[in-house]
């Protein structure tokens, strides 16, 4: 079945530096959402993206769409204490309305 | 605006107990979702609902069972609790068209049940 492997699982980093995740997939994505979850909460949406090569922002952070739609990454530049939490991708399974999590990776900020 | 809410909020349970976690939409959505996420872990996905009255199992079904009776509920059934169901439980729902920019899921704020 659909696989989405996420990584690294864990990033720790110092505030102000940057942190990437990174989102693969064993077949080509219609589509892909990214969401945050902090610590003790309910993951909550951050973007989908859909067209190959696509890139997004919000402030600091940078989602970019492979050109084959089989992987993912997520940017933030200069971390603040805020962007505590894990980072999940979620892909839809072709052809149906099931989407599946990926493994999620936990960031951690030291001030 | 209350979007999806969840009660309870925290449950423990007996092993054999059963049990009924309630979710509420109002935002007219059509798909409705329910995930476990057991701690340190990913979200893994129970069963889920395109609109009232249809169903679909996900990638852990076993031990659970749903109804969509309505647009706006979609509660999720434990029978014969076990210990392996300890997890947090999210329900979610979407709207909206497939390739919207706002077609991500609306999350519940969670139930965290413990089965001893």
């Amino acid at each position: 079945g659909q696989q989405v492997m996420q990584i690294p699982q864990y990033q720790h980093v110092q505030e102000g530096e940057d942190f990437t995740t990174y989102c693969n997939s064993s077949t080509t994505l219609s589509n892909i959402q990214w969401y945050k979850q902090r610590p003790g909460g309910h993951p909550v949406f951050l973007i989908q993206l859909v067209k190959s090569g696509e890139v997004k922002k919000q402030k600091r952070l940078t989602f970019q769409f492979g050109e084959a739609k089989k992987n993912s990454s997520l940017h933030i530049t200069a971390t603040q204490t805020t962007d505590v939490g894990t980072y999940f991708c979620a892909v839809a399974t072709s052809g149906t309305y099931k989407y599946i999590f990926g493994t999620g990776t936990r960031l951690k900020v030291l001030a | 605006n209350a979007g999806v809410t969840q009660t309870p909020k925290f449950r423990i349970l007996k092993i054999g107990q059963s049990m009924t976690l309630q979710c509420t939409q109002d935002m007219n959505h059509n798909y409705m979702y329910w995930y476990r996420q057991d701690p340190g872990m990913g979200l893994k996905l129970i069963y889920y609902s395109v609109g009232a009255g249809i169903t679909d199992k996900g990638e852990v079904p076993n031990g659970y069972n749903v109804s969509r009776s309505t647009t706006e509920d979609f509660p999720l059934r434990l029978e014969l609790a076990a210990p392996s169901q300890t997890s947090v439980y999210f329900c979610a729902s979407r709207g909206g068209l497939r390739t919207s920019p706002n077609y991500g899921y609306t999350f519940g704020s969670g139930t965290r049940l413990t089965v001893v």
